[in-house]
């Protein structure tokens, strides 16, 4: 069965300091994985996809790592700000028009 | 203006009661889908459309009908809806097949069937 698992489900931190979130994946056959930012009561906001070949994708301060060996990816973030406090959600892509997968996501709390 | 939006946002109805989410978009995409988000779950698929005539169903179409009025226009219908029914509604586009496409999300409808 095709699913995506991410760690941890919630995390507190404070301000200015970083973080790292992890995925791990299970779809098959892959064709890319996605990182989405979901604000409190907002739609998810794409922050990277990367496809097999990628190792590493920046979007300014967030950092994706991908290895599809393993099927794992990590979503890093540097110097947290406040208005980082939000759901991040991991998707997975198959190939065609195959649903997306998507995590559960991880509740991130950046507190002063 | 946002390129997707959804209306109403906020919607209280009773078990039985048929009601109505539409989505607009302004992207001119041609893909449009519906989702809904539940607390502890990830998001699952209802229904999506490649065009006027083309609507598929998703992973979870029971108890749900969609309406593709126009390229912009999405509709997703309960017919008798029920309390498991109550979570956030998303619709969202992309320009091209959903496995090479960035998706783009409305800003979600939250309905509560009580």
């Amino acid at each position: 069965k095709n699913q995506v698992e991410q760690s941890p489900q919630s995390l507190i931190i404070l301000e200015g300091k970083n973080c790292t979130l992890q995925c791990n994946y299970t779809v098959s056959p892959f064709s890319n994985l996605r990182w989405y930012k979901q604000d409190t009561g907002r739609g998810p906001v794409s922050l990277t996809i990367m496809t097999f070949s990628e190792n590493t994708k920046s979007n300014g301060r967030y950092t994706a790592t991908l290895d599809a060996d393993t099927k794992q990816s990590s979503l890093h973030i540097t110097a947290s700000q406040l208005s980082d406090s939000a759901s991040y959600i991991c998707v997975v892509s198959g190939t065609g028009n195959t649903p997306l997968v998507f995590g559960k996501g991880t509740r991130l709390s950046v507190i002063a | 203006d946002a390129d997707v939006t959804q209306t109403p946002r906020n919607r209280i109805t009773k078990t039985g009661k048929r009601i109505m989410l539409e989505c607009s978009q302004t992207k001119g995409h041609d893909r449009m889908y519906w989702y809904r988000q539940d607390p502890g779950l990830g998001l699952r698929l209802i229904y999506y459309s490649f065009d006027v005539k083309d609507i598929n169903k998703g992973e979870i179409s029971d108890g749900y009908s969609v309406s593709r009025q126009a390229q912009a226009k999405f509709s997703l219908s309960l017919e008798s809806a029920i309390p498991n029914q109550t979570a956030l509604y998303f619709c969202a586009t992309s320009e091209g097949r959903i496995s090479s496409y960035e998706q783009y999300f409305g800003p979600g409808t939250r309905l509560t069937v009580t």
